[in-house]
C-alpha cells in the first residue's frame, strides 16, 4: 500500500502567520492527493483535491501544490478557526490511504 | 443540502456482529460512490470500504477484508456496513462519506461526511 508521511507531526504558529504542511508518498500518486481538515468532535472536511483544487466554500488562503511524491498544503495567513488536524489522502491505488496527520496548534 | 446520518453503533463483544447504516439526503444518492472511514479513539483516519455508485464494485481495507461487507440500497438512499467477527481493534468512530464526482469509474475525493457512529468492541 502507499504510505503517506506527514510532517511535522505538530506545528505551533500564531494567527496571521503562514503555515506549510508536508505530505510525502512512498510512491507516486500523480496528482491524486487531497487534504482534509478535522476539528475535535467533528467529521473531516475536504479542503483541497487533486493536489491544488479548492473544494466548495474553502477560503483562498488555503492552497495546495506538488506532484508525484511530494505535496504541500499552505495556509497563507492563519485564522483562529484554522487550528485543527490536517490529513492528506491518496486515491490513485487501493487501498485508499491517509497520512497520520499534522496537528496545527496555537503558539 | 447534503446530509449523511450514520446509525447502528454500540457496544459489542469480541467475535460479535454489528450492522451500520448511513441515511443520505440532499443529493442523488444513486450517482455517487460511497465509503466508510473509521477513526480509533485519539488516532488518525483509516479508510475501510468503498462501493461504486451502482453497487457494481467493492473494495476493502486488508484489516477488514472477509469480515466486513459494504452494500447499498439506492431505492432507500442508504449505505450499509455489516461487520462480523469483531475485534477490539475495530473500536472506532465509523464515518460514511460521499464521493465528489458523479458516476465515477474510479474513485474521487470525499466531499461530504456524516458525523459518525461509535462502535466499541469490548467484553
Amino acid at each position: 500500500e502507499i504510505v503517506l508521511t506527514q510532517s511535522p507531526a505538530t506545528l505551533s504558529l500564531s494567527p496571521g502567520e503562514r503555515a506549510t504542511l508536508s505530505c510525502r508518498a512512498s510512491q507516486s500518486v500523480s496528482s491524486y492527493l487531497a487534504w482534509y481538515q478535522q476539528k475535535p468532535g467533528q467529521a473531516p472536511r475536504l479542503l483541497i483535491y487533486d493536489t491544488s483544487n479548492r473544494a466548495t466554500g474553502i477560503p483562498a488562503r488555503f492552497s495546495g501544490s506538488g506532484s508525484g511524491t511530494d505535496f504541500t498544503l499552505t495556509i497563507s495567513s492563519l485564522e483562529p478557526e484554522d487550528f485543527a488536524v490536517y490529513y492528506c489522502q491518496q486515491r490513485i491505488k487501493w487501498p485508499i490511504t491517509f497520512g497520520q496527520g499534522t496537528r496545527l496548534e496555537i503558539k | 443540502q447534503v446530509h449523511l446520518v450514520e446509525s447502528g453503533g454500540g457496544v459489542v463483544q469480541p467475535g460479535g456482529s454489528l450492522g451500520l447504516s448511513c441515511a443520505a439526503s440532499g443529493f442523488t444518492f444513486s450517482t455517487h460512490g460511497m465509503h466508510w472511514v473509521r477513526q480509533a479513539p485519539g488516532k488518525g483516519l483509516e479508510w475501510v470500504a468503498f462501493i461504486r455508485f451502482d453497487g457494481s464494485d467493492e473494495y476493502y481495507a486488508d484489516s477488514v477484508q472477509g469480515r466486513f461487507t459494504i452494500s447499498r440500497d439506492n431505492s432507500k438512499n442508504t449505505l450499509y456496513l455489516q461487520m462480523i467477527s469483531l475485534r477490539a481493534e475495530d473500536t472506532a468512530v465509523y464515518f460514511c462519506a460521499k464521493e465528489l464526482k458523479i458516476a465515477s469509474t474510479s474513485t474521487s475525493p470525499f466531499d461530504y461526511w456524516g458525523q459518525g457512529t461509535l462502535v466499541t468492541v469490548s467484553s
